[in-house]
């Protein structure tokens, strides 16, 4: 068990609506990572929060949005979603940022219908 | 652009048979390398970090070095539960971001 916590587990949705997906991450951790992991593209790195700012940003799409509360919990929106959009979503945190080793959480199995 | 390349794809090996796997990697400047053990459908699992050619860390079975160019898992002995995907991810000296390689999926047979 890494410490980071990821929900739901599971999503299944129809093309065009909207989802939340959430993370806590690992107590003392201040950056929060996303991550969408296809079977042809692998882990891609999406956009990184630290305590509540964004600090760097990946091949995240415009269609995809993320923000990190006062709690430090992170909350990634993926909208107008497409068949293309299913995949396993993937949160990771560390203390600080990517020099710091990531810890993943155990992913969110997004299915567009 | 930065690229991280692991081979093989696949690695079958019987119990005991031991093996390397491969990560190379075209960055600039790289700042760390990160090796992670991924069970499918989980998360991935943290073994090492690498941050100077000629580093060498041990876990167990499993061993990791890195030159200016590429970085080896060495698995020595492997066991059956040793299964899994072997990803490899660097960061580079934007500092900003784990790129990752495709992963080596291997298989290791009683």
């Amino acid at each position: 068990d890494s410490g980071v916590t990821q929900t739901p587990k599971h999503l299944i949705t129809a093309t065009g609506q909207r989802v939340t997906l959430r993370c806590s991450p690992r107590s003392g951790d201040l950056s929060v990572y996303w991550y969408q992991q296809s079977l042809d593209q692998g882990l891609q790195f999406l956009i990184q929060y630290y305590n509540g700012e964004e600090r760097a940003k990946g091949n995240i799409l415009e269609r995809f949005s993320a923000q990190q509360f006062p709690d430090l919990h992170s909350e990634l929106n993926l909208s107008s979603l497409e068949l293309g959009d299913s995949a396993l979503y993937f949160c990771a945190s560390s203390v600080e940022g990517a020099l710091d080793t990531q810890y993943f959480g155990p992913g969110t199995r997004l299915t567009v219908l | 652009e930065d690229q991280v390349t692991q081979s093989p794809e696949a690695l079958r090996l019987q119990e005991g048979e031991s093996s390397s796997l491969n990560c190379s990697y075209t960055v600039s400047g790289l700042r760390g390398l990160f090796w992670y053990r991924q069970d499918p459908g989980k998360g991935p699992e943290f073994l090492f970090t690498l941050y100077s050619a000629g580093e060498e860390k041990e876990k167990e079975r499993l061993k990791a070095t890195l030159t200016k160019k590429e970085s080896f898992l060495h698995i020595t002995a492997p066991k059956p539960e040793d299964s899994a995907t072997y990803l490899c991810a660097v960061v580079d000296n934007q500092g900003g971001k784990l790129i990752f390689g495709q992963g080596t999926e291997l298989s290791v047979k009683p």
